[in-house]
């Protein structure tokens, strides 16, 4: 069964100091996968999107990096305007809904 | 460009009673998606549409959720009669297409007593 997985639950940081985001899955074939960040009573607000082992995709502190079994959100110099949700999900091919992860509520401290 | 739009953003309901709730997707959008959130659990898929086919409805849990697109516009989604683990955040969300991030709306948070 295809599986998405994201730690840790709950991330605290100070301002400025950097960290890494996980998400590791487990899909029958993987046509693409996403990273959202989520504020709460919002949607999920779309990040990045990556396709293939090896890719990578940056916006402004953050950096997605993908593997075959994993994808990685790089928050560097992090800001307490960068605290909230961060759900990666998983696009399988022939399907067309996405399998999203619990995600990962990050929180930076002034 | 207006984004999602869900309404309403609450709805509180007792056990039995029917609950509609409303997606307005991003004009020109041919692909409208709805998921929900039960408490603790992840976000999942309930019914994806392209224009007004259904395309995919693999996870609505049950019959008692209908999901209508008339005319390929707006979207609704009825509960009928609700249960109290219908409870949750259902989010609407429209796309261009595979390659496209989806849009999502604010949610509407339903809650059933």
């Amino acid at each position: 069964e295809d599986q998405v997985t994201q730690s840790p639950e709950a991330l605290r940081l100070q301002e400025g100091e950097s960290s890494s985001l996980n998400c590791s899955y487990t899909v029958s074939g993987l046509r693409g996968l996403f990273w959202y960040r989520q504020d709460p009573g919002k949607g999920p607000e779309f990040l990045f999107t990556l396709y293939s082992a090896g890719e990578e995709k940056e916006k402004e502190r953050l950096k997605a990096t993908l593997t075959k079994k994993e994808s990685f959100l790089h928050i560097t110099a992090p800001k307490p305007e960068d605290s909230a949700t961060y759900l990666c999900a998983v696009q399988v091919n022939n399907n067309n809904d996405m399998r999203f992860g619990a995600g990962t509520r990050l929180t930076v401290k002034p | 460009e207006a984004g999602v739009t869900q309404f309403p953003s609450h709805s509180v309901i007792e056990k039995g009673q029917t609950v509609t709730l409303r997606c307005d997707p991003i004009s020109g959008h041919d692909n409208l998606y709805w998921y929900r959130r039960v408490m603790g659990k992840e976000i999942k898929f309930l019914l994806h549409f392209v224009k007004e086919s259904k395309q995919d409805e693999s996870g609505m849990p049950n019959n008692r959720f209908l999901a209508e697109r008339t005319g390929g516009t707006y979207s609704t989604l009825k509960v009928q009669p609700a249960e109290l683990e219908d409870s949750g955040v259902y989010f609407c969300a429209s796309s261009q297409g595979v390659h496209y991030g989806y849009t999502f709306g604010s949610g509407t948070r339903l809650t059933v007593v």
